[in-house]
């Protein structure tokens, strides 16, 4: 079985471009996060959907970020005008629909914005 | 709020040496405990989870222990091998919450020597 995967895996943009990942979850997995590494700090939650609904948008940095999940199938995550500081590794991470099940994470795409 | 704290590395050891990776969690509540890897060009893979007070979490000859007097989660491994090499990241979930809505300490690099 596939797992979670993204891409691209890494993306160099200039700063006001606009960037696009994309994350297909685990076939099946109703729940699908979103987290980002900032250099030396932690990982970061974003949001969370379930199935195309956004459950918890909390952590997204501000209105650049927009998250979308048609279908409740594959997730895209755009951002526009990238910063500099967008710079850093955009994780992925499906569950099953389920409480207390584990999180199955991508490989990440790191963005870097010049 | 809630947080996580980890040992800041690199930590370098030398083939078969023990191994301590200090972490330590402010919450509310009773949070679930995980332990992620992440190895070179691959994404995060659950190593380890407790999720409740005294619980221990093992996998790859690696231990960690819910201590809630401490509210700690330190991760332990008698000898270490090369393969082990990766940046390893404590993290808790909510009391109550999905796996998914993940807190993380910043991570500790581990180089193993042969």
């Amino acid at each position: 079985e596939a797992g979670v995967t993204q891409f691209p895996s890494h993306s160099v943009i200039e700063k006001g471009q606009t960037v696009t990942l994309r994350c297909d979850p685990i076939s099946g997995h109703d729940n699908l996060y979103w987290y980002r590494r900032v250099m030396g700090k932690e990982i970061k939650f974003l949001l969370h959907f379930v199935k195309e609904s956004k459950q918890d948008e909390s952590g997204m940095p501000n209105n650049r970020f927009l998250a979308e999940r048609t279908g409740g199938t594959y997730s895209t995550l755009k951002v526009q005008p990238a910063e500099l500081e967008d710079s850093g590794v955009y994780f992925c991470a499906s569950s099953l629909g389920r409480r207390n099940t584990e999180a199955f994470f991508g490989q990440g795409t790191r963005l870097t914005v010049v | 709020g809630d947080s996580v704290t980890q040992m800041e590395g690199p930590v370098t050891l030398s083939e078969e040496a023990f191994l301590t990776i200090n972490c330590t969690y402010t919450a509310t509540g009773y949070p679930s405990l995980f332990w992620y890897v992440q190895y070179p060009g691959e994404g995060l893979q659950l190593l380890l989870k407790a999720t409740k007070a005294d619980d221990k979490g093992s996998n790859k000859g690696f231990e960690a222990t819910y201590r809630k007097e401490t509210t700690s989660f330190h991760l332990e491994k008698g000898s270490v091998q090369v393969s082990d090499s990766a940046v390893y990241f404590c993290a808790l979930t909510p009391g109550g919450g999905s796996q998914g809505n993940l807190i993380f300490g910043k991570g500790t690099k581990l180089s193993v020597k042969p």
